[in-house]
């Protein structure tokens, strides 16, 4: 069981905006605002696309975006895209004691 | 650009060690932690500890407490991952990951490697 809680898959059409869920606790997610997000597609080099929460690396699209409230994090992806289609995992910083926790990853499916 | 390649993938016995390989390049090698991170069927990704390369100061989960070892080459910019006492809970892919620039990416992972598979089956 992952220490983050997301859905296992969400979907939507091209176009459309879809919003990923990060539920953490007061110790990872609600503390700090360390939280990274990740896009796994098959066959290719994992991607960061978000950190430090709503920072996006030179390179991502703009259509991507992340957001905090409490200890839920967010990903929003706007304007789908079929290339969208795949695996998104958040992470965040859980203390020096702990180190960096996952969630269990969301399936993106574009309609 | 900065690159991190990975070694092939490995077939493994139940009570078996496995070394991973993880050779870096484009960036400097020695400034950054080197992560580790596994992503097993159905378990989603599994941070699993971090070395420093210029000293080799190592902080693993402790989960993997006794059983991990991560090390490195810094003559040829190689991490390490040995991970011993395999069972097919351990079957995953194995990723280094790091990143690239100070004051940036803090506690996130900017490059990936490609991952190595290790499958550990009698």
């Amino acid at each position: 069981q992952s220490a983050l809680t997301q859905p296992a898959a969400v979907s939507g059409s091209p176009g459309q905006s879809i919003t990923i869920s990060c539920t953490g606790t007061s110790s990872d997610v609600g503390t700090y605002d360390l939280v990274s997000w990740y896009q796994f597609h098959p066959g290719k080099v994992p991607k960061l696309i978000i950190y430090e929460g709503s920072k996006r690396p030179s390179g991502v699209s703009n259509r991507f975006s992340g957001s905090k409230s409490g200890n839920t994090a967010s990903l929003t992806i706007s304007g789908l895209q079929a290339d969208d289609e795949a695996d998104y995992y958040c992470c965040a910083y859980a203390g020096r004691n702990i180190g960096a926790v996952f969630g269990g990853g969301t399936k993106l499916t574009v309609l | 650009q900065a690159q991190l390649v990975q070694s092939g993938a490995e077939v493994k016995k139940p009570g078996a060690s496995v070394r991973v390989s993880c050779k870096a390049s484009g960036y400097t090698f020695t400034g950054y932690h080197m992560h580790w991170v596994r992503r097993a069927p159905g378990r989603g990704l599994e941070w699993m500890g971090l070395m420093y390369p210029d000293s080799g100061n190592t902080k693993y989960v402790q989960k993997f407490q006794g059983r991990v070892t991560m090390t490195r080459d810094t003559s040829i910019t190689t991490a390490y991952m040995e991970l011993s006492g395999l069972t097919s809970d351990d079957t995953a892919v194995y990723y280094c990951a790091s990143k690239t620039a100070a004051n940036e990416y803090d506690w996130a992972f900017e490059i990936w490697g490609q991952g190595t598979m290790v499958i550990v089956s009698s």
